[in-house]
């Protein structure tokens, strides 16, 4: 079993540009998440999938989508990468909302 | 706004020795608490959920308490070894937002040989 895994690990952007994180688990789990981690803020969740087909809103949505693509994958789409989005990005899963989250290796992204 | 609060927020510990830190959050509404620990250039693994008043667990060396009426939990290490240094996390999510954890900012624990 892989767990949760993520791709990219590594990605710099200029402002403007769009980008989509890839992560996928096979675990089997219904819920998946997206968090940000920033210095002194703790990880911040930006949005989550309770089951595949349904996604909901976390602390920090504006600036992201995101696609519940199948049980397995749940992708976050940057529209237009601003410096405000240079983060350590981590994608979770958990069994369904209520159990413990398991979490991928993450991606750092960089924007100028 | 962090809800949560982790203190201390770095705490060095000799070998041998035990130590405990705290996870405050608001104790309205509560539906669960979350510990992870989190290894340097590693990702955060869970250690604990935790969702009644006066919970206890226990994983090796390392044990939680959980006070939802005050809105406290205290997470113990017996004993700490190099291996302990890692940063702890708490994270609580409440029954209005359910699936939604929010998290604090961490004790990173330095245990020195």
């Amino acid at each position: 079993n892989a767990g949760v895994t993520q791709t990219p690990k590594f990605q710099v952007l200029k402002t403007g540009q769009s980008m989509t994180l890839q992560c996928a688990q096979d675990m089997n789990h219904n819920s998946m998440y997206w968090y940000r981690q920033d210095p002194g803020m703790g990880l911040r969740l930006i949005y989550y999938s309770a089951s595949e087909g349904t996604t909901d809103k976390g602390e920090v949505p504006n600036g992201y989508n995101v696609s519940r693509l199948n049980k397995r994958e749940f992708s976050l789409r940057l529209e237009s990468a601003a410096p405000s989005q240079t983060s350590v990005y981590f994608c979770a899963s958990s069994g369904d909302w209520y159990n413990e989250q398991f979490f991928g290796p993450g991606t750092r992204l960089t924007v100028l | 706004i962090l809800n949560v609060e982790q203190s201390p927020q770095s705490l060095h510990v000799q070998e041998g020795d035990s130590t405990n830190f705290t996870c405050s959050f608001p104790s309205s509404n509560f539906y669960a608490l979350h510990w992870y620990r989190w290894e340097t250039a590693k990702s955060p693994e869970a250690l604990f959920v935790m969702t009644l008043n006066g919970d206890e667990k226990k994983k090796g060396r390392i044990s939680a308490t959980l006070n939802t009426k005050e809105g406290y939990s205290y997470l113990y290490i017996k004993g700490s070894q190099p291996e302990d240094s890692a940063t702890y996390l708490c994270a609580f999510m409440t029954t209005d937002s359910w699936g939604k954890l929010q998290f604090g900012a961490g004790t990173q624990v330095v245990v020195t040989p």
